[in-house]
């Protein structure tokens, strides 16, 4: 099993500012991952696929990057709607695994 | 605009079996293109996927879960179902229904629904 390591398990950031967050991969998923963003008392939405690709209607502010074992979401300039929290998962091996989640919060 | 929805029952008692069902409208469960899948969340936890199913009747479990799970599939009604068996609390979650894109990522989602396992 690929187990998903999210990183920080929290952060803090100002509207405007950049977040960073981090999905390590315990083996080798190439690029099949994916990310999602969850607000409160809502399912997930797919925000990017593939590691790198935005999915339909997702702001250009949202980027993914990495492969093989580490990979990150960037949002450029972090919008009030953007507070939630972000889950990767791995599609390149069964069992399918995500990881804990980020919590991006205001500062 | 495809959309998902599960129904069933919001509070199972413990050792009984879960039943839950996804009912999808704006498009076919019989695509070839997709899996159809769960996913539960535990309140205020992460994501964990149950299983996957293919119109044909194909599944993936996750072995975490596979002796007490079975996925399975009605294209005359457009709906998929979980039946999890001998239910403990740590089953309570938000289980949620999705269609994957092959067997990858999930997009979209249905909105969730609450089973509590309590007597």
């Amino acid at each position: 099993e690929r187990v998903m390591t999210q990183s920080p398990a929290t952060l803090s950031v100002s509207p405007g500012d950049r977040a960073t967050l981090s999905c390590r991969a315990s083996q080798n998923v190439i690029n099949n991952l994916a990310w999602y963003q969850q607000k409160p008392g809502q399912a997930p939405r797919l925000l990017i696929y593939g590691a790198s690709t935005r999915a339909t209607g997702i702001p250009a502010r949202f980027s993914g990057s990495g492969s093989g074992t580490e990979f990150t979401l960037t949002i450029s300039s972090l919008q009030s709607e953007d507070f939630a929290v972000y889950y990767c998962q791995q599609y390149n091996n069964w069992p399918l695994t995500f990881g804990g989640g980020t919590k991006v919060e205001i500062k | 605009q495809l959309q998902l929805q599960e129904s069933g029952p919001g509070l199972v008692k413990p050792s009984e079996t879960l039943s839950l069902t996804c009912t999808v409208s704006g498009g076919s469960i019989s695509s070839s293109s997709y899996y159809w899948g769960w996913i539960r969340q535990p309140p205020g936890k992460g994501l964990e996927w149950i299983g996957s199913i293919y119109y044909s009747g194909s599944t993936y479990y996750n072995p975490s879960l596979k002796s007490r799970v079975t996925i399975s599939v009605d294209t005359s009604k457009n709906q998929f179902s979980l039946k999890l068996n001998s239910v403990t609390a740590a089953d309570t979650a938000v289980y949620y229904c999705a269609r994957q894109l092959g067997t990858n990522w999930f997009d979209p989602w249905g909105q969730g629904t609450l089973v509590t396992v309590s007597s």
